[in-house]
């Protein structure tokens, strides 16, 4: 049975740093065409796709974020991490993570229940 | 970036009727080397994370119940719920996963008439 969850802080200061983690269950991030992603979505608007680390350390960005963003696995804990630097108020929303099984198929089929982040001072 | 556009943005059905949701790509995300298209979507219940609900356009995810199905290809897909149940209501979103950045629709709402 797959699951992940997602942690972090629920209230950031703009320009502050968050780091939102991913801990996950079920699968391994070794296994071969298996990825975890990061999408947002900002209250009572649409999602928002953000980055993507597969099995083999192959990392995928969105433009959009402008570099503000990092994701990086650790597999001997089964957590996956974004980090996201000069957080601004547009940044609130709820992060999901999500699974996808195949490299060139990404389509999350498990998704983490999200974690809210606010950005106000 | 590949734009994913919905329509309509809500929509509302009565009990036991069809209800079709659009999807518009800017480019094909048909892939003629495996002859699919990557274009997915998905169900949010308010307050819980979307669920898979279709991938490559067509497949369903297993333990959907067959009353939904997804159709087209390159640029124009459906998402179709043949007899609509109360369970069903909640925003669908479609998403293409041709070429990064992956992008998701607006998503449209449906609501019982």
């Amino acid at each position: 049975q797959i699951t992940l969850k997602e942690s972090g802080p629920t209230l950031v200061k703009p320009t502050q740093t968050l780091m939102l983690t991913c801990t996950f269950s079920g699968f391994s991030l070794t296994s071969s065409g298996v990825g975890v992603g990061w999408i947002r979505q900002p209250p009572g608007k649409a999602l928002e796709w953000l980055a993507l680390i597969y099995w083999n350390g192959e990392k995928r960005y969105s433009p959009s974020l402008e570099n503000r963003h990092t994701i990086t696995k650790d597999t001997s804990k089964n957590q996956v991490v974004l980090t996201m630097t000069n957080l601004d108020p547009v940044d609130t929303a709820t992060y999901y993570c999500a699974h996808t099984e195949e490299h060139w198929r990404v389509y999350f089929d498990y998704w983490g229940q999200g974690t809210l982040v606010t950005v106000s001072s | 970036d590949i734009v994913v556009t919905q329509s309509p943005d809500s929509l509302a059905v009565s009990l036991g009727e069809r209800a079709t949701i659009n999807c518009k790509s800017s480019q094909s995300v048909f892939s003629s080397s495996n002859n699919k298209n990557y274009l997915a979507w998905y169900q949010q219940k308010p307050g819980q994370p979307p669920k898979g609900l279709i991938y490559w356009a067509s497949t369903r995810e297993s333990g959907v119940p067959d009353r939904f199905s997804g159709s087209g290809s390159g640029t124009d897909f459906t998402l179709t719920i043949s007899s609509l149940q109360a369970e069903d209501v909640a925003v669908y979103y479609c998403h293409q996963y041709y070429g990064s950045p992956y992008t998701f629709g607006q998503g449209t709402r449906l609501e019982i008439k």
